[in-house]
């Protein structure tokens, strides 16, 4: 149980576009989903937590308007990176968490802006 | 402020000799404490928690850590280090206060050598 999954794994995207990654908890209801950013060799910066039909909390130093989270049902979250531009080129990863307090990690997905 | 110290960036170890990959923790109130493993390009993977109770807690794949009150450490420990244990390992506490969140070490890489 606990199994959180991210869409796509991998993805490519050319400077000036947006790319939409999404996060699914596929097997319990996730009230609080996180997402995490995370440099080559560097631990994970939490960008935003989000609770099912609420405005995402950014950390500081985060873009809203750049960064957008839309966590519209318990089993769904996505981040939409505007405008990407090479710098956005990352790996992020989502966690979700229900009604108790671990959070389940998905795999991660690879963005490159080129 | 939670906040939590991995003070090895890299850490070596003989296949078959015991492990230790150190975790020191800095929390206002009692702690509760993750140790995560990352694989290369994947998501983190829960080994073990610590909330309440016994010192030693017993975790995944033959890990385990002991909580240290008076250090203040969670150090993750394996009696015997096997060639599949060596990837990137991340300990981390969470905000007691907050939405869930998980404040995360800088990360220690593991390498067994056969």
């Amino acid at each position: 149980g606990a199994v959180v999954s991210q869409h796509p794994s991998w993805v490519i995207c050319k400077s000036g576009t947006s790319v939409k990654i999404e996060c699914r908890s596929l097997d319990f209801q996730a009230t609080t989903m996180f997402w995490y950013r995370q440099f080559p060799k560097q631990s994970l910066m939490l960008m935003a937590t989000s609770n099912e039909g609420s405005k995402a909390t950014y950390e500081q130093g985060v873009e809203k308007d750049k960064f957008l989270i839309n966590h519209a049902s318990l089993t769904l979250s996505t981040l939409t990176v505007t405008s990407a531009h090479p710098e956005d080129s990352s790996f992020y990863i989502c966690s979700a968490s229900g009604m108790s307090y671990e959070q389940y990690f998905g795999p991660g997905t690879r963005l490159t802006v080129t | 402020a939670q906040s939590v110290a991995q003070p090895e960036d890299q850490v070596n170890v003989a296949e078959g000799n015991p492990l230790t990959v150190k975790c020191t923790y800095s929390v206002s109130g009692n702690p509760y404490l993750f140790w995560y493993v990352q694989y290369p390009n994947r998501g983190l993977q829960f080994l073990l928690k610590y909330i309440t109770g016994d010192n030693l807690v017993k975790g995944s794949y033959g890990f385990e850590a002991e909580f240290n009150k008076s250090q203040t450490s969670f150090h993750l420990k394996k009696p015997s280090a096997l060639v599949s244990d060596s990837a990137l390992y991340f300990c981390a506490v969470r905000d007691i206060g907050g939405a869930n969140n998980l404040f995360f070490g800088t990360g220690t890489r593991l390498t067994v050598i056969p």
